[in-house]
């Protein structure tokens, strides 16, 4: 079974506006965190934001908020006010406490921001 | 404040040759983890290591792949008798490993394998 889903493989948006992208994650472990990285064209991986399983709210960090609803077992990444520099690949990622510092990503959403 | 170091950033090796690839932590990072990025594809986990110890290494293959983090120096990754199929996009992160959930791992630029 998938651990991460991303069911988008493309999205679009136009510049300014808002966009989210979904993730949902499958784990029996009640201890896990989320994170969400970032790969431009040029190929690095940047890291954007984190939830923690027992954080009560949702994390922000800027533009990007994660909107994460437990009992759904999703951790959606909003980005609001897109500007062109966000086109990008964009990955959801969990680790566990059971699974030590493994980290296991989800196959990615690609985003592509319209002037 | 240096982020992960990779090198080489691109690296193309023949069939059958043997592949190096070197990763310096941030610093304070005790803790690096060697993932690897088929073309549009996530990244899947190889292994995890502290200084001279592999702690995880469930996503390595069995065969001519092996890493080691030296207690000087670099991680180092290696691949002997490359194949083809060994072409990708290879990701060092370190963290400090101060806490399973929330530790964060920072990523270097990669080193993309080419086998010719």
């Amino acid at each position: 079974a998938q651990k991460i889903t991303q069911t988008q493989p493309g999205m679009f948006v136009q510049e300014k506006e808002a966009v989210t992208l979904d993730c949902t994650y499958d784990t029996s472990d009640p201890s896990y965190g989320l994170f969400w990285y970032k790969q431009p064209s040029s190929g690095e991986m940047i890291f954007l934001i984190y939830q923690g399983s027992y954080d009560q709210q949702n994390a922000t960090e800027g533009r990007y908020s994660l909107n994460f609803q437990k009992a759904r077992k999703s951790a959606n990444l909003v980005i609001s006010a897109s500007q062109l520099g966000d086109s990008a690949m964009y990955f959801c990622a969990m680790r566990e406490r059971t699974g030590g510092f493994k980290t296991i990503f989800g196959a990615g959403t690609r985003l592509f921001v319209k002037a | 404040n240096a982020g992960v170091m990779q090198n080489p950033r691109h690296l193309v090796r023949r069939r059958g040759q043997e592949a190096r690839l070197r990763c310096s932590p941030m610093k304070g990072h005790s803790h690096v983890y060697w993932y690897r990025q088929l073309p549009e594809e996530g990244l899947k986990f190889m292994v995890y290591l502290q200084k001279e110890n592999i702690i995880d290494e469930s996503g390595m293959p069995k065969e001519r792949f092996s890493a080691e983090f030296p207690k000087e120096g670099p991680s180092i990754l290696r691949i002997q008798q490359v194949v083809r199929g060994d072409s990708a996009a290879y990701f060092c992160a370190s963290s400090p490993g101060q806490s399973r959930q929330t530790d964060t791992q920072y990523f270097g630029p990669g080193t993309r394998l080419t086998v010719l």
